[in-house]
């Protein structure tokens, strides 16, 4: 099993520009999040979801846009690139919600 | 909302015993969790407390109560390769997969 995949790995955008980071699990679990986590930091949570169609905001959710079609998929979407938004980027599911979340290899994402 | 405490380092030796401490203050609680996060890598799931009480996982055993707000990860005889940054989590009242996280510890073993 591949568990959670992320895509790209490491990316580099200009400020103002737009683009997904994916996520992909193939464990049929509900719930998914995404997380941020910047130099010396803790996880942020930025969206999270209990299954397909069904979105929330989390501590950190502004400039970051969501959609959950299926079960499996979780993509992050940026909407105008900022440097504040250089970080390394986590994307989580679980089976359960409340613990075991398996996380993916996590996207660095650079803003310049 | 909900805002966790952690130690931000810890320092210990090789074979010893090491406990790191998590206090949270939430508006609702369903359970604690402990991550560990090695240079570079993900965060990896390793205990969960939902009920007061001792959980124990090997060489790790994860602590909980509720009424004192309070948790902690302990770590026996510890070994180079749990040099690594340990987390605690929590889970709100209603099961909404809404996990926060803490800032998180620095565990440095040395020989």
């Amino acid at each position: 099993n591949a568990g959670v995949t992320q895509t790209p790995k490491f990316q580099v955008l200009k400020t103002g520009q737009s683009m997904t980071l994916q996520c992909a699990q193939d464990m049929n679990h509900e719930y998914m999040s995404w997380y941020r986590q910047d130099p010396g930091m803790g996880l942020r949570l930025i969206h999270y979801s209990v299954g397909a169609g069904i979105t929330d905001q989390g501590e950190v959710p502004n400039g970051y846009n969501v959609s959950r079609s299926t079960t499996e998929d979780f993509p992050l979407r940026l909407l105008s690139a900022a440097p504040s938004q250089t970080s390394v980027y986590f994307c989580a599911s679980s089976g359960d919600g409340r613990y075991g979340y398996t996380f993916g290899s996590g996207t660095r994402l650079t803003v310049v | 909302g909900q805002s966790l405490e952690q130690p931000s380092e810890v320092t210990a030796v090789e074979g010893a015993i090491v406990q790191i401490n998590c206090t949270y203050q939430t508006s609702g609680f369903y359970g604690l969790s402990w991550y560990q996060q090695h240079d570079g890598g993900a965060p990896t799931f390793l205990s969960y407390n939902g009920l007061d009480g001792l959980e124990e996982t090997g060489r790790f055993s994860s602590f909980l109560s509720r009424s004192d707000s309070y948790g902690y990860l302990l770590l026996q005889e510890l070994q180079m390769k749990d040099s690594a940054s340990y987390f605690c989590a929590v889970s709100g009242s209603s099961n909404t997969g809404k996990l926060i996280f803490g800032q998180g510890t620095t565990l440095q073993v040395k020989p």
